[in-house]
């Protein structure tokens, strides 16, 4: 299993720009999430889904937008892109089985400038 | 009042000391605590879960969780420069999102 994968690994964005951060996993999990991590900051959740075809925000969602068409996708679309937007992003996913649901794991981060 | 507080850092030991990070947090219905490690340039990766009071040890790593107190610490026994590191500490909120804090950094001197 490659577990979860995320293109591109960087990006430079001039302000105005759109783009959409890809975001893929294999294990077949049910939920998952879009983080960004401002330096020396712990981790800001942007968006979730808890399965195919439901989204919600987080805590951050201003700026951004996501679908979820399908199980393995949740991709990440950035609008009119602005400096305040430069960070690393991270997609993760998790699962719930039996009532309880499991840890989060992360994929590698792009690391997204904005001039 | 911030949900999830880290002591701040950054914590400098010496190679094969005991590294001490310690985890406060707001809600006290939250039942799941996670500790993350993040290498510089890297992604969070989970080293230790813990659900109930008391302690969990997981090879030179102890989680020590008390949720009267609502804290939560993490123990580096005989700590390797390979420690050296961001933690990350995670409390679940509800079913599936988790609060962060800003993280520790370590660093563990030869």
């Amino acid at each position: 299993n490659a577990g979860v994968t995320q293109t591109p690994k960087f990006r430079i964005l001039k302000i105005g720009q759109s783009m959409t951060l890809q975001c893929t996993q294999d294990m077949n999990h049910n939920y998952m999430y879009w983080y960004r991590q401002d330096p020396g900051m712990g981790l800001k959740l942007i968006y979730y889904s808890v399965g195919a075809g439901i989204t919600d925000k987080g805590e951050v969602p201003n700026g951004y937008n996501v679908s979820r068409s399908t199980t393995e996708d949740f991709p990440l679309r950035l609008e009119l892109a602005a400096p305040s937007q430069t960070s690393v992003y991270f997609c993760a996913s998790s699962y719930k089985r039996g009532g309880m649901s499991y840890e989060q794991y992360f994929g590698p981060g792009t690391r997204l400038t904005v001039t | 009042q911030k949900e999830v507080e880290q002591n701040s850092g950054p914590l400098s030991v010496p190679e094969g000391a005991i590294a001490s990070l310690n985890c406060t947090y707001s809600d006290r219905v939250s039942q799941s605590f996670f500790w993350y490690r993040q290498y510089s340039g890297k992604s969070p990766e989970l080293i230790m879960s813990i659900y109930s009071n008391g302690d969990k040890e997981d090879g030179r790593f102890t989680a020590q969780l008390n949720k009267a107190s609502q804290y939560v610490s993490l123990l580096i026994r005989d700590s390797q420069p390979s420690d050296s590191a961001t933690y990350l500490c995670a409390v679940k909120k509800n079913d599936y999102k988790l609060s962060f804090g800003a993280g520790t950094t370590v660093t563990v001197r030869a």
